[in-house]
């Protein structure tokens, strides 16, 4: 079963701020809410990670609801270049041993000029 | 520091044939993996292995093999090349084993390896 929702296509306008929503109804209390971006065909790539407060980093900003069922990937000012698919994935934390990251469908994010 | 590199970049092979995808980091990671993208979908787990001298199977591991020859590199290995395995391979590494400055065992990405078979 899916751990996350998240619509299949957005659009933003360039220079506005891109807010992704993703849904994670069932995520227990260890799972973190994690989100990796991939630009065209390459490897996906990290953005942010968060377990209940909001963070944000260079790259964006993450907004978890208190209830932890929901969250919303905002990157503040969108360029060209942040058009890509965007991946919400929940998981505990591994430390010691491998990260099995499932990888969804993702929310194909797309930055109009 | 050139991260996660994946050798070949592209490859054809006829059905049956066999073939290896190469795979290294330079970051010291202690784990490693080989993820399967097809048209459209989400990445797949293929193997993985959490440290060196270990691997074990993911989602989708019939129809490959992998070794960990040491710590920076994972192979992965296509015996009976089928059409079914048309797609693109990404390996990846993560920080594991040690509390990192983002604290979130990142995976970091290579590439990505783009096979056909016919």
């Amino acid at each position: 079963d899916a751990k996350t929702t998240q619509p299949p296509s957005m659009d933003c306008a360039e220079g506005r701020a891109a807010n992704l929503p993703c849904n994670h109804s069932t995520i227990s209390g260890n799972e973190y809410v994690y989100w990796y971006r991939q630009i065209h065909s390459q490897g996906p790539q990290y953005i942010i990670h968060g377990l209940k407060n909001n963070e944000t980093n260079e790259m964006a900003s993450l907004i978890i609801t208190e209830d932890r069922k929901s969250s919303t990937l905002i990157l503040p000012h969108a360029t060209l270049r942040d058009t890509a698919v965007y991946y919400c994935i929940v998981d505990r934390l591994i430390i010691q041993g491998a990260q099995k990251l499932v990888f969804g469908q993702g929310t194909r994010l797309t930055i109009n000029p | 520091n050139a991260g996660v590199t994946q050798t070949p970049k592209f490859q054809v092979l006829k059905t049956g044939q066999s073939m290896t995808l190469q795979c290294a980091q330079d970051m010291n990671h202690n784990s490693m993996y080989w993820y399967r993208q097809d048209p459209g979908m989400g990445l797949r787990l293929i193997y993985y292995s959490a440290s060196e001298g270990t691997t074990d199977k993911g989602e989708v591991p019939n129809g490959y093999n992998v070794s960990r020859l040491n710590k920076r590199e994972f192979s992965l290995r296509l015996e009976s090349a089928a059409p079914s395995q048309t797609s693109v391979y990404f390996c990846a590494s993560s920080e594991s084993g040690h509390e990192t400055t983002r604290g979130a065992n990142v995976l970091t990405f290579g590439a990505g390896s783009r096979l056909t078979v016919l």
